[in-house]
């Protein structure tokens, strides 16, 4: 099984609200990573997360926070968002291993659109 | 620094027919190399990877060859259906320190007309 799951499918939200992103696998899987991806593009690493640590931040704006509460689950907490943060969310995991490349796994992904 | 070059799309293509899409890669290293599908309004699913130079990759009929002297991972398929329409990257990966990152081609779109 390679599966990882994420919700909502679709968000819809204003400037001025706060929501989060969720996304879990069942893989067993210790390294879990964000994505944005605009319309035509290839995914943009956000952030990425080792054994519940954070271990890379693209640089990414201070109102995107990530939270890992444990090795199966990702939140991306999102509060006063612009309108050029419109795009979809990916979520990915792999098994995280200095010794081999790991592969990444995607979910399908949350569509957000901010008013 | 490590990129991927993919063949510039879209491809329109009839029902039955052989597709190639090329990919390109520069790397730092001995990458592996991925490719992944997208079809729309979805997320993205692995379709096939290799770890080393002459290894093949292979799923659902797709085939990509790693060749290390062309630096190439040309993704083939030798008669595509309509449900092929997809949007297909080419990725890297590096091992060690760097094993978090996937560098991405630009996509290829792929239209598949009956």
């Amino acid at each position: 099984d390679t599966e990882v799951t994420q919700t909502p499918k679709h968000l819809v939200m204003g400037m001025t609200n706060k929501k989060s992103l969720k996304c879990e696998q069942h893989m067993g899987h210790r390294a879990m990573y964000w994505y944005k991806q605009k319309a035509k593009k290839p995914p943009e690493l956000m952030f990425v997360y080792s054994y519940e640590k954070l271990s890379i931040n693209e640089s990414v704006p201070s109102r995107f926070s990530p939270e890992c509460p444990n090795s199966s689950l990702l939140n991306l907490h999102l509060h006063a968002l612009q309108p050029e943060d419109s795009a979809l969310y990916l979520c990915a995991s792999s098994q995280d291993s200095s010794d081999w490349v790991d592969t990444q796994y995607f979910g399908p992904g949350t569509r957000l659109t901010v008013l | 620094g490590n990129s991927v070059t993919q063949m510039e799309g879209p491809v329109t293509l009839s029902e039955e027919a052989f597709l190639t899409i090329n990919c390109t890669y520069t790397a730092t290293g001995y990458p592996s190399l991925f490719w992944y599908v997208q079809y729309p309004g979805e997320g993205l699913q692995l379709l096939l990877k290799a770890t080393k130079a002459d290894d093949k990759g292979s799923n659902k009929g797709f085939e990509a060859t790693y060749r290390k002297e062309t630096t190439s991972f040309h993704l083939e398929k030798g008669s595509v259906q309509v449900s092929d329409s997809a949007v297909y990257f080419c990725a890297l990966s590096l091992s060690g320190g760097s094993n978090y990152k996937l560098t991405f081609g630009k996509g290829t779109l792929l239209t598949v007309n009956p």
